[in-house]
């Protein structure tokens, strides 16, 4: 299943929000997360099955779409949060991820 | 607390074998499989492997099928990530992680990251 996330990157400045998408060449069902990951950091689950926060998953994300069409949603961007978003798929063999959105200081 | 320690990893030439260990403490061993991802330089995650629970099934991205295998040793506890026939394309940051039942079988826990670079 091939994941395509849009945008590539996007330039926010901090206390805007901003909307990443994810779509899957078939469906998924709900089997959806989203990661961030920092430089010189391990990934780190932010939302599972589409719309559940994660432990220590800041309000402020939020996760939807079922099927093909998934979308994450920060609400107001704190400094930390300037990182690159992956959603990734465990419907069906191989598990893969998408390409990325960067989020980046405007 | 569940721990995911990594050993391997460096430079090794194309052509050439390494392994990579992920040693685990703080959960049931037998109980989780454990997958490998990795980050190559300016690209995005990509998952490579896992191994299941049991230890019998074996899943791997189409991009290191017949060149990586997953096994584990249950008595120290580690899984393994032997790597064969590298390419320059393999070099990234390999990760172990865990999934969690409590996040919907998604990765939760997972290890430092190890650099390889495959460079001659």
């Amino acid at each position: 299943t091939v994941l395509t996330q849009s945008p590539a990157t996007l330039s926010l400045s901090p206390g805007e929000g901003g909307t990443l998408s994810c779509r899957a060449s078939q469906s998924v069902g709900s089997s959806l997360a989203w990661f961030q990951l920092k430089p010189g950091q391990a990934p780190r689950l932010l939302i599972y099955d589409a719309s559940n926060r994660a432990p220590g998953t800041p309000a402020r994300f939020r996760g939807s779409g079922s099927g093909t069409d998934f979308t994450l949603t920060i609400s107001s961007l704190e400094p930390e949060d300037f990182a690159v978003y992956f959603c990734q798929q465990r419907s069906n063999w191989p598990f893969t991820f998408g390409g990325g959105t960067k989020v980046d200081i405007k | 607390q569940v721990q995911l320690v990594q050993s391997g990893g460096g430079v090794v030439q194309p052509g050439r074998s390494m392994r990579l260990s992920c040693a685990t403490s703080g959960f049931s061993f037998s109980d989780y499989p454990i997958h490998w991802v990795r980050h190559a330089p300016g690209k995005g995650l990509e998952w490579v492997g896992f191994l299941s629970s049991d230890g019998k099934t074996e899943y791997y991205a189409d991009s290191v099928k017949g060149r990586f295998t997953i096994s584990r040793d249950i008595s120290k506890k580690t899984v393994s990530l032997q790597m064969g026939g590298l390419r320059a394309e393999d070099t990234a940051i390999y990760y172990c992680a865990r999934d969690s039942q409590d996040t919907g079988y998604f990765l939760l826990y997972w290890g430092p990251g190890t650099l390889v670079t495959v460079s001659s």
